[in-house]
């Protein structure tokens, strides 16, 4: 079946950049995500990408899309305290259900 | 963001007690959902809804029921609450491919 994996929790010092993996497993899928949610709140689409495209900017985050390995990866550079939230990985396949598959997620703890 | 709202924001009931959470959208979105977020096990889907009177169950459903009588009403409904129903509820809408999410109901059964 489908599957998201993400790796817990990432910590990096204020002004790093942050690199926040996932990796699935339906080779069909079409949509991928980023979610970010802050404490108490709901989640927030950060970006999404294509799979027939390897790579999207948007200010300081960099969506990376490896196809093959089906890897995909979230750069957030300059990482600011702000940036502190649980980050979520999701794929939505081609095919059947149009109901997205999400990760666990991952914390990233910015520390200043 | 989508103008999604739920309500109640947090609620405490009592075991047995039938509860009803509502998730209103003003951007005319097709599709509605209904998860449930608990430490260890992520998000998960309850039910969703497809269009008006359009629904059908996600991977937790037992327990729970919804009705969408408008576009832009999806209610959620505990028959007859139980502790492990105690979570953070989310609603989420989205027009195609893209969901967007309201800010969540914190349930807490006695």
């Amino acid at each position: 079946g489908e599957d998201v994996e993400q790796s817990l929790f990432l910590s990096v010092r204020e002004g790093d950049s942050s690199v926040i993996n996932c990796t699935y497993t339906d080779s069909s899928s079409t949509y991928l995500y980023w979610y970010k949610q802050e404490p108490g709140a709901g989640l927030q689409l950060l970006t999404y990408i294509f799979s027939n495209m390897d790579m999207k900017q948007d200010q300081r985050l960099t969506v990376l899309l490896n196809k093959k390995d089906k890897h995909l990866s979230l750069r957030i550079a300059d990482t600011q305290t702000g940036d502190s939230a649980i980050y979520f990985c999701a794929e939505r396949a081609s095919r059947g259900s149009y109901i997205p598959t999400f990760g666990r997620g991952t914390s990233l703890i910015v520390h200043p | 963001d989508a103008g999604i709202t739920q309500s109640p924001r947090h609620k405490v009931t009592e075991t047995g007690t039938p509860v009803t959470l509502r998730c209103h959208q003003t951007e005319n979105h097709r599709y509605m959902y209904w998860y449930r977020q608990d430490p260890g096990h992520g998000l998960r889907l309850i039910h969703y809804s497809y269009g008006v009177k359009d629904t059908d169950k996600g991977e937790v459903s037992d327990g729970y029921s919804v009705s969408r009588s408008k576009t832009e009403d999806f209610l959620l409904t505990l028959e007859s609450a139980t502790s492990s129903q105690t979570s953070v509820y989310f609603c989420a809408t989205g027009p195609t491919y893209e969901q967007y999410f309201g800010p969540g109901t914190r349930l807490t059964v006695t």
